[in-house]
């Protein structure tokens, strides 16, 4: 069974740095692309970052350009989000989502985790 | 990269069909045969329900179907059922190789 679990969120103050966490489990990791994608409280989705298989291609929205940074280590089944300089629009909840094989569409979905910028 | 256009709301009555609807642009939905929907019940992760443009993975009801022209694509449920009521998005490729959404459609069975 394919599983993505995201771990890292809390509290944090403007300006401050966090770390999310997806594990994975249930499927080949290595092989797939996977994204973040966020949702603030009441609003919709908000495609956030991605990572290639090999962990050579990035992509980043706009919105979060130069302040977050994805990664990834395929012998541990896990991604990770560095998020910098954290503003209060930055409040949502964070899910990992793993990209169809070869395809651009995200088929498996974590929980999600919570962040609240706020001082 | 904007949002692509989605209708705030749709409702229908148990057993009818809606479509919703999804616009963007010749640099999203128009330029690739890439688009997906996502059906979100509250409090829950959102579900892959139609990917490229037509396709339903393996165990999702064939009253959802897809369809695609020009700029906007469609989503549509026939034979509504009570279970169906749920936020719906859909997601492009771009041709930035980023991904957008829609600002997602709130579907009430009447």
């Amino acid at each position: 069974e394919v599983q993505l679990v995201e771990s890292g969120g809390g509290l944090i103050q403007p300006g401050g740095s966090l770390r999310l966490s997806c594990a994975a489990s249930g499927f080949t990791f290595r092989i797939y692309g996977i994204n973040w994608v966020r949702q603030a409280p009441g609003k919709g989705l908000e495609w956030v970052s991605y990572i290639g298989s090999s962990g050579s291609t990035i992509k980043y929205a706009d919105s979060v350009m130069g302040r977050f940074t994805v990664s990834r280590d395929n012998a541990k089944n896990s991604l990770y989000l560095q998020m910098n300089s954290l503003r209060a629009e930055d409040t949502a909840v964070y899910y990992c989502a793993r990209d169809g094989y070869g395809g651009y569409h995200f088929d498996y979905w974590g929980q999600g985790t919570l962040v609240t910028v706020s001082s | 990269q904007s949002a692509l256009t989605q209708p705030a709301s749709v409702s229908g009555s148990p057993g009818q069909s809606i479509t919703i609807s999804c616009t963007g642009t010749s640099s999203d939905v128009g330029g690739y045969n890439y688009v997906s929907w996502y059906q979100q019940h509250p409090g829950k992760a959102p579900k892959l329900i139609i990917y490229d443009v037509t396709n339903r993975p393996s165990g999702v009801s064939n009253r959802f179907s897809g369809s695609k022209s020009g700029n906007t694509a469609s989503l549509t449920i026939s034979g509504l059922q009570a279970e169906d009521e749920a936020d719906y998005y859909c997601s492009s490729y771009t041709s930035s190789s980023s991904r957008v959404f829609g600002g997602g459609t709130k579907l009430t069975v009447l």
